[in-house]
């Protein structure tokens, strides 16, 4: 069965602190590996497409890696800002209608 | 581009009474998604359109639910005989092709009394 699964469940960080949240996942096949971002009450917000292994993106304070079991989403130098839920969705290759299938998400709080 | 609308943003029921919630997608978007997302927990896949056509629902959308996409453009989920089970953000989101990102509304807020 495809499963995401992210750690930690809950990250507080002093401001200018830099750690990593992962997520893994079990799918067949991968089609891609999104992140997302959300504020409460908020609809999540579009960060990141990784397709293979290998790929990295980047914006401003955020670094997405992805290898074959897992991704990181790397923050850099956090700020208070930052602080939002952050969400891993992918969509598995078995899939003829792109649903995505999302982790229970790390939720980020950054002090300053 | 406008982004995705949903309405209302908020809706407070009693339990056993019908309620419908709108999405307005990406105006050049064909695909269409319902998501369920309950407190602590990442979205659920509810269903999924084509233009105008339902092509996946999950086991998760019991006979209470229907959802339409009339002509292809905004869509409705309607919950029936709603229960306490079924508080939760109902999100839509839409996307231009499968692999491409889906962007997401702000979400409906369910409350049942």
């Amino acid at each position: 069965e495809d499963q995401v699964t992210q750690s930690p469940e809950a990250l507080r960080l002093q401001e200018g602190e830099s750690s990593s949240l992962n997520c893994s996942y079990t799918v067949s096949g991968l089609r891609g590996l999104f992140w997302y971002r959300q504020d409460p009450g908020k609809g999540p917000e579009f960060l990141f497409t990784l397709y293979s292994a290998g790929e990295e993106k980047e914006k401003e304070r955020l670094k997405a890696t992805l290898t074959k079991k897992e991704s990181f989403l790397h923050i850099t130098a956090p700020k208070p800002e930052d602080s939002a839920t952050y969400l891993c969705a992918v969509i598995s290759g078995s899939s003829n209608t792109g649903k995505l299938i999302f982790g229970q998400g790390t939720t980020l709080q950054v002090k300053p | 581009d406008t982004g995705v609308s949903q309405d209302p943003r908020h809706k407070i029921t009693k339990r056993g009474q019908n309620v419908t919630f709108r999405c307005d997608p990406i105006s050049e978007h064909n695909r269409l998604y319902w998501y369920r997302q309950t407190l602590g927990q990442g979205p659920e896949f509810l269903t999924y359109f084509q233009n105008e056509a339902q092509l996946e629902k999950s086991r998760l959308l019991s006979d209470r639910f229907s959802a339409e996409r009339p002509k292809g453009s905004f869509s409705t989920l309607e919950i029936q005989r709603t229960e306490q089970g079924d508080s939760a953000m109902y999100l839509c989101a839409s996307s231009p092709n499968k692999d491409q990102p889906q962007h997401f509304g702000d979400g409906t807020r369910l409350s049942i009394l």
